[in-house]
């Protein structure tokens, strides 16, 4: 069984300052690590994702993310946020179980940012 | 390239009704899904297929029903709707490896009367 916990509901920040997702998930098995954005009315778009390459992830839209085993952890952060970087926030897991489980994803709650003028 | 398509974007049915929700993919992905997204819940898999006749239930199956005859659509049938299956509906389609990411639709958001 797979689970994704992602800490707080909502996140605001002002524009420029530090953006920080945080995401936790359990996992029998190796997983693979998917961060998501969702902008107002669209469908879910990948920002990064991990498959055990390397454990710092760098995605789109300067994003990156941190695998770390010890603490199963998987946070989303960026460095200076932009307005445009309103929207929800998905984090995902999937796992190496082979066979069906590719394609099975198992979300956290979502996160929504704000960013701040 | 199209991706993965949805339709109807949006739907109102009556308690009791039926419907199906359309989805189309041109990536020859092998997985399709479908996922119902709600407030503070994010994204549940209802159902899922690894290949054309070949379909499973995921954690929230009650009330839909699923059929892949082939490898490019996925259709999600309502067969008597609910007032609790108001919603907005993902699909989705990944290939056939480890680590892949899935590919959405835009939605369909479903408001049941």
């Amino acid at each position: 069984a797979q689970s994704v916990t992602q800490l707080g509901s909502h996140v605001s920040v002002s524009e420029g300052a530090l953006v920080l997702l945080r995401c936790n998930y359990s996992s029998s098995v190796p997983p693979y690590l998917f961060w998501y954005v969702q902008y107002p009315n669209q469908g879910l778009q990948l920002l990064l994702k991990y498959t055990s390459a390397a454990t710092l992830v760098k995605g789109i839209n300067g994003f990156e993310a941190e695998f770390k085993k010890s603490e199963t952890s998987f946070h989303l952060t960026k460095p200076s946020a932009h307005m445009s970087d309103a929207a929800e926030y998905f984090c995902a897991v999937t796992s190496d179980a082979g066979g069906t489980s590719y394609g099975k994803l198992t979300f956290g709650q979502g996160t929504i940012l704000t960013v701040h003028p | 390239n199209a991706g993965v398509t949805q339709t109807p974007k949006f739907q109102v049915l009556k308690t009791g009704q039926s419907m199906t929700l359309q989805c189309a993919q041109d990536m020859n992905h092998e997985y399709m899904s479908w996922y119902r997204q709600d407030p503070g819940m994010g994204l549940r898999l209802i159902h899922y297929s690894v290949g054309a006749g070949i379909t499973d239930q995921g954690e929230v199956p009650n009330g839909y029903n699923v059929s892949r005859s082939t490898t490019e659509d996925f259709p999600l049938r309502l067969l008597s709707a609910a007032p609790s299956q108001t919603s907005v509906y993902f699909c989705a389609s990944s290939p056939d490896r480890a680590g892949a990411e899935a590919f959405f639709g835009q939605g369909t958001r479903l408001t049941v009367v």
